[in-house]
């Protein structure tokens, strides 16, 4: 069975801090990972990775995704107050009836205090 | 353009009553997937329906299904709700089927809520 593991669970951090969120996962024919944030309702697409060693990045936001140690991480700098939320982590990969899926880690639940 | 829109926003139902819920897509996005969140278990893929067809499917009891019609919206059954039901229900359309080779992301709608009491 596909899993995906985030970690931490959830963090609170000062404005300006610079937080790294971790993503492992074990699944069957990987094809790719993506990140999401979701504030309070609709998850929103930040990152799609497939590449080992790419780092992709959108302004105070940066990923990287290892297939070799299967895992991912998603570093925010300087955070601010509007980056609090939880962010998703998901993985594809082929399920059990032979179909791509994605599979999504519990989140990390970031809160950014002034 | 229009994003992903699921009706109704918040319900509550009582244990054994059955629930639709319904979901409209991105103009020209012919993929569907439902989603289950709860605290508990976060995001759980319930099915995918691409073209009116069901693609994929997660592992859920019986009691929850879908549909697709033509225009590709879709609704989500569930039938003789339990209190575990009470859930956030997520959609996502997609350009393309989960299973072709070009992925692409998932948008999202803001969701259903479901209280079962």
């Amino acid at each position: 069975e596909d899993k995906v593991v985030q970690s931490p669970l959830s963090l609170v951090v000062h404005e300006g801090d610079t937080v790294t969120l971790n993503c492992s996962y074990e699944v069957t024919n990987f094809r790719s990972l993506l990140w999401y944030k979701q504030e309070k309702k609709a998850p929103t697409f930040l990152f799609m990775l497939t590449s080992s060693g790419i780092e992709k990045k959108s302004g105070r936001l940066s990923s990287i995704l290892d297939k070799k140690e299967l895992f991912s991480i998603l570093n925010i700098t300087a955070t601010q107050t509007g980056d609090s939320a939880v962010y998703l982590c998901a993985v594809e990969g082929i399920s059990g009836a032979g179909s791509y899926q994605l599979t999504f880690g519990k989140g990390t639940k970031l809160s950014v205090i002034p | 353009k229009a994003g992903v829109t699921q009706t109704p926003r918040y319900l509550i139902k009582t244990r054994g009553q059955q629930v639709t819920l319904s979901c409209s897509p991105i103009s020209g996005h012919r993929s569907v997937s439902w989603y289950q969140q709860t605290p508990g278990q976060g995001l759980q893929f319930l099915f995918e329906y691409f073209s009116e067809t069901q693609r994929n499917k997660g592992n859920f009891p019986g009691r929850f299904s879908g549909r697709q019609f033509s225009n590709s919206r879709s609704e989500m059954n569930v039938s003789t709700l339990e209190l575990g039901d009470s859930a956030l229900y997520l959609c996502a359309s997609s350009l393309y089927s989960r299973n072709r080779a070009n992925t692409g992301e998932l948008f999202f709608g803001e969701g259903s809520r479901l209280t079962v009491l």
